[in-house]
């Protein structure tokens, strides 16, 4: 198991260019999330899904949209990129927290490091 | 959402026992307590969980006392490879709140 994966790994944008993020994830995960980290900072979430077809808002959305078309893959997409969104981007999933026979545990993918000029 | 506060850095020295105490005094009668840890240039990797008292395994153990309004990560015996940065987070998914927040962490440095 391959386990979340992140694509690209590295990338330097334009001011107002666009592009979008792909997490993928093959451990069947009902539950799927976007967040940035700052220097110094710890994680914010940006958005989330709770299952094929659905996405919701975190703590920092603006700027960015989401979509779930297939329940292993979420992607994340810049219109225009600004500075203010240079970051370290996580994707993650989990079990369905609805269950509680699992542990409430996030599986982290290694990070995108988007850098905007 | 709970809101959690841990302190930013701590210090330690190779072979010590390590204490992180995360102070969470409105936990709700559903939250449970989740510590996650993350290296440099890593996403956060999951430690360990708990709703009461004591839960071990075998990175780290738990300890929430009778008021759950605190809880402390016990690292047993660190090396320098356990420099990382320790989250605690605080709350319920399975109720349907919304996703567990971050905060900023507490920096674990281990000096030789």
């Amino acid at each position: 198991n391959a386990g979340v994966t992140q694509t690209p790994k590295f990338r330097v944008l334009k001011t107002g260019q666009s592009m979008t993020l792909l997490c993928a994830q093959d451990m069947n995960h009902e539950y799927m999330y976007w967040y940035r980290q700052d220097p110094g900072m710890g994680l914010r979430l940006i958005h989330y899904s709770v299952g094929e077809g659905t996405t919701a808002k975190g703590e920092v959305p603006d700027g960015y949209n989401v979509s779930r078309l297939k329940k292993q893959n979420f992607l994340l997409g810049l219109e225009s990129a600004a500075p203010s969104q240079t970051s370290v981007y996580f994707c993650a999933s989990s079990f369905s927290p609805r269950d509680r026979s699992y542990l409430d545990e996030q599986f982290f993918g290694p990070g995108t490091r988007l850098t905007v000029l | 959402l709970a809101k959690t506060t841990q302190p930013i850095s701590m210090d330690s020295y190779e072979g010590q026992e390590v204490n992180i105490t995360c102070s969470h005094n409105n936990i709700a009668t559903n939250d449970y307590i989740t510590w996650y840890q993350q290296f440099p240039s890593q996403g956060p990797r999951f430690i360990i969980q708990g709703y009461k008292t004591k839960v071990t395994n075998e990175v780290a153990s738990l300890f929430i006392p009778a008021d759950r309004k605190s809880s402390t990560l016990s690292l047993p015996r660190v090396s320098l490879s356990d420099t990382a940065v320790y989250y605690c987070l605080v709350g319920d998914m399975a109720s349907g709140n919304t996703p567990l927040v971050f905060g900023k962490g507490t920096r674990l440095s281990v000096i030789a």
